[in-house]
């Protein structure tokens, strides 16, 4: 079976530090793969996605980019955190056709 | 782009009761709907999920309508419990060939036993 892996859990960082998070699939191959943020009691707003190895899509401009290195393995990153970068970031991967399946997140709060 | 509205934002139920989220999209080449159930802290976990040419579906307490006319679609819970509260969203697929989902803001469920 499938499984998703995201590390950190939590993550506490300073204003201007950098960031980033790993999102791992197990149990597949060539999966698409998404980097949604979901900001304190809000709906989820995709970010970033990828159908290949260095194949990636920005949905939204900001502070953040993301990079796949391998089939399996998809990073976010920033070079300089703001305050309005915090929030739970959710990495997911697209089984058939357009079905998403959501590991269980990384909660990042920038002080 | 597609553009997928959710109501209500909360709704409250005592344990055994129904419940039914409504979510209307609009884009008519959409042909994929999915809802996810997210629990405090957690990850959204797919629950049920139908396709355009299927007009309903059912899992258990759980069952799922799509009326591509009106374009909308609705989550229907029936005898809830308490562990049913959590957050539901809805998603419709996105544009053809790029497998990308456009989701709902949520609605909070609350069951009171």
């Amino acid at each position: 079976s499938q499984t998703i892996h995201q590390w950190p859990a939590t993550l506490v960082q300073p204003v201007g530090s950098p960031l980033s998070l790993e999102c791992t699939v197990e149990g597949t191959s060539n999966p698409n793969l998404y980097w949604y943020r979901q900001a304190a009691g809000r709906g989820l707003q995709l970010l970033f996605y990828s159908v290949g190895i260095g194949q990636i899509s920005s949905e939204v401009p900001q502070n953040l980019s993301a990079s796949r290195p391998q089939d399996r393995q998809f990073i976010l990153s920033s070079k300089k955190l703001l305050l309005s970068d915090s929030g739970f970031y959710l990495c997911a991967w697209g089984g058939a056709w357009e079905t998403q399946y959501f590991g269980p997140g990384t909660r990042l709060l920038v002080l | 782009g597609e553009n997928v509205e959710q109501h209500p934002s909360t709704l409250s139920v005592q344990e055994g009761d129904s419940a039914v989220i409504k979510c209307t999209y609009s884009d008519s080449a959409s042909n994929y709907f999915p809802w996810y159930k997210q629990e405090l802290g957690k990850g959204p976990q797919l629950i049920i999920d139908i396709r355009s040419n299927v007009g309903e579906k059912k899992d258990q307490r759980i069952a799922v309508t799509l009326n591509k006319t009106a374009k909308h679609f609705s989550l229907h819970i029936t005898e809830t419990q308490p562990e049913d509260s959590a957050v539901y969203f809805c998603a419709a697929s996105g544009e053809s060939g790029y497998s990308t989902l456009t989701f709902g803001k949520g609605t909070m469920l609350l069951v009171s036993p």
